[in-house]
């Protein structure tokens, strides 16, 4: 069974802080990781993929793959409130066509 | 481009009914998934097709689930008869092949379906 493992939080900071996010996942042979997030109510919006191993900037976010230890992480630079939503970790098939997602770590950055 | 269009957006119904939801893709997209929203669950795949053939349909619950893509612009998913655990939120998405094999997804607003 294929699975993607997330720290439900919630994870709380303070406004301008850098908040890590976490996952981990099953499949060896995924080959391509999705950080999603999502605000209460809405659906599922992309903030960035990374593939290869190492880091991946866009802006103030960070994703972070290590392969060998199964690992995806979000850093989120300068947390506003407007970043308060669940950020959903998720991974490809080994086909490259379909993602599977966590239930995602909730986020609330304080004014 | 108008993005992923679902309807209905919210929909109430009674325990043996049956439920129809409704997806029209992102045009020039060929992959088109099914996915339901829940707080015990999560985000999980029920149905995924590809230039309107379904591919893997191993996450679909139970035999009263039902989906089908009649053409590139439109998707069905559904439900007879429901039941009150079916209650959740069904998201579809579409995508393209992206470059290096990154298939990005785009959802659609959500249908909320509330089975009493």
């Amino acid at each position: 069974q294929k699975e993607v493992e997330q720290n439900s939080g919630p994870l709380s900071v303070p406004e301008g802080a850098i908040a890590s996010l976490n996952c981990t996942y099953s499949d060896r042979g995924s080959q391509s990781f999705f950080w999603y997030r999502q605000y209460s109510g809405k659906s599922p919006e992309l903030i960035m993929f990374i593939y290869s191993n190492g880091d991946k900037e866009d802006g103030r976010f960070t994703a972070q793959l290590n392969k060998a230890s199964q690992y995806v992480s979000l850093l989120i630079r300068d947390s506003q409130p407007s970043d308060s939503a669940t950020y959903l970790c998720a991974f490809s098939n080994q086909a490259g066509t379909a993602l599977i997602f966590g239930k995602g770590t909730t986020l609330s950055v304080s004014s | 481009d108008a993005g992923v269009i679902q309807s209905p957006r919210h929909e109430v119904t009674e325990m043996g009914q049956e439920v129809t939801l409704r997806c029209k893709p992102i045009s020039g997209h060929d992959y088109l998934f099914w996915y339901r929203q829940t707080m015990m669950r999560g985000l999980e795949l029920l149905i995924y097709f590809n230039n309107n053939v379904p591919i893997d349909d191993s996450g679909m619950p139970e035999d009263r689930f039902s989906a089908k893509m009649p053409n590139a612009s439109f998707s069905t998913l559904k439900i007879q008869p429901s039941e009150p655990r079916d209650s959740a939120v069904y998201f579809c998405a579409s995508s393209g092949t992206g470059g290096s094999g990154a298939n990005v997804l785009t959802f659609g607003a959500g249908s909320r379906l509330t089975v009493l």
